[in-house]
């Protein structure tokens, strides 16, 4: 059950667009379309914004996209608004009934 | 509103004992599956434990292993997380958090605040 891989940090500027890669192994990311997304403000909970690999849940603004080539998740953000700020993490269904989550990746709007 | 409270974190010695709660409201607790997670300070998420609808299945992730029980209460709607033979990698802010049913059934589309156990 070792970590995701995600880059500790990312920034882009106000509009832009940034993506945040996730690699795992062929155990995890690369055995199942069951890859979501997670971001944190400071403080707060995990706020659910993909699963299912590229699937938004009620309420997020399709500015944020996922994807997934092989052992590797993708989160795109494009249109960058400074309330993006944040940690992001990408977590993948493992099997049995058992969960991965990568490390996390800072967001930094410049 | 779908709403997870946790009860229950602190303060504990190494090798001791403490029990967390989650307390659901707004939707129907005994038709989804419940989540533990944790989050040490300043580190990654990391799932521990989760339980089916009926108690019947539970998984846990290898470190917490015989140490760790989670359980639930349908009729009072809470799920529970028993942590024994604590360890100071043990120390995070726990959070419950819930599946969804059938569509991104390998998600965690709610979650609580949190509740902070600090093993020292």
């Amino acid at each position: 059950q070792s970590a995701l891989t995600q880059p500790r940090s990312v920034s882009g500027s106000p509009g832009q667009s940034v993506t945040i890669s996730c690699t795992g192994t062929s155990s995890d990311v690369g055995s199942y379309n069951f890859v979501s997304w997670y971001q944190q403000h400071p403080g707060k909970a995990p706020k659910l914004i993909i699963y299912d690999v590229s699937t938004w849940p009620s309420g997020v603004p399709d500015r944020f996209s996922g994807s997934k080539s092989g052992n590797t998740a993708s989160l795109t953000i494009s249109g960058l608004q400074a309330e993006d700020e944040a940690d992001y993490y990408c977590c993948s269904y493992a099997g049995r009934y058992t969960w991965v989550f990568g490390g996390g990746t800072k967001l930094t709007v410049l | 509103e779908v709403q997870l409270v946790e009860s229950g974190g602190g303060l504990v010695q190494p090798g001791g004992s403490l029990r967390l709660s989650c307390a659901a409201s707004g939707f129907t607790f005994s038709t989804y599956w419940m989540n533990w997670v944790r989050q040490a300070p300043g580190k990654g998420l990391e799932w521990v434990a989760n339980m089916k609808q009926d108690g019947s299945e539970r998984y846990y992730m290898d470190s917490v292993k015989g140490r760790f029980t989670i359980s639930r209460d349908n009729a009072k709607n809470s799920l529970y997380l028993q942590m024994n033979s604590l360890r100071a990698e043990d120390t995070a802010i726990y959070y419950c958090a819930r599946a969804p049913n059938s569509r991104g059934w390998a998600s965690f589309d709610y979650w609580g605040q949190g509740n902070l156990v600090i093993v020292s």
